[in-house]
């Protein structure tokens, strides 16, 4: 089957740094997806791994390793605006078509 | 402004009807999709289409239909088969391997 894993909900401190996991089991592999989504709102998207590695975009960085089905999203210097669900998706190949992840729900506190 | 619009914000179903959501881009963008999200839930895809004329069912398509007659639109009905329509429907265009662009959803209740 195809599973992807996050952790349900973290919470962090405004100016602090916060990773969140992503793992996942997919039938193919053609990139991983990070979007930020607020309550209620569409959710925008992050940042895109295709390659392993480490893919940074001023605060917020992702990395990747193939081998292990993982992905983590890298937040720094929190803000209070960073509190939202976070959904890690895989394009499982052909046609773009995205498996989500449940989203992990981060709330940062002052 | 390029961008994905989706109608309306809210809609409500009475029981039998078939509603239809809209989804318009103009980002030029030859595929589409269509999302469910239920709270605390990911997004699950119901249909998608990647050329005019053309779509293929997602992993949740019983209860609904497409049609893409045009590349800009990609309308979704929800039709009275559908028992459980209450949720969040977003709409999404990309080019290939490239991000999905999301509309900013439709909130469909049960009246």
């Amino acid at each position: 089957g195809q599973n992807i894993d996050q952790p349900t909900e973290m919470t962090a401190t405004e100016g602090a740094i916060v990773q969140i996991n992503c793992t996942y089991q997919t039938s193919g592999f053609n990139g991983l997806f990070w979007y930020q989504q607020h309550a209620g709102e569409a959710p925008t998207f992050l940042s895109y791994n295709v390659l392993d590695g480490l893919e940074e975009k001023g605060r917020f960085s992702s990395f990747l390793s193939r081998s292990k089905g993982y992905s983590y999203l890298l937040l720094k210097e929190l803000q209070m605006k960073d509190s939202a669900s976070y959904l890690c998706a895989v394009n499982s190949g052909g046609y773009n078509k995205l498996i989500f992840g449940a989203g992990t729900r981060l709330a940062v506190h002052p | 402004d390029g961008g994905i619009t989706q109608s309306p914000k809210y809609l409500f179903r009475k029981e039998g009807q078939n509603v239809t959501l809209s989804c318009e881009q103009n980002l030029n963008h030859d595929a589409m999709y269509w999302y469910r999200q239920d709270p605390g839930q990911g997004l699950r895809l119901i249909y998608y289409s990647q050329i005019v004329n053309d779509f293929q069912k997602g992993d949740i398509a019983e209860g609904y239909s497409v049609s893409r007659e045009k590349k800009e639109s990609f309308p979704l009905t929800v039709t009275s088969a559908q028992k459980n329509p209450t949720a969040f429907y977003l709409c999404a265009s990309a080019e290939v391997n490239q991000p999905q662009h999301f509309g900013d959803g439709t909130r469909l209740s049960i009246l």
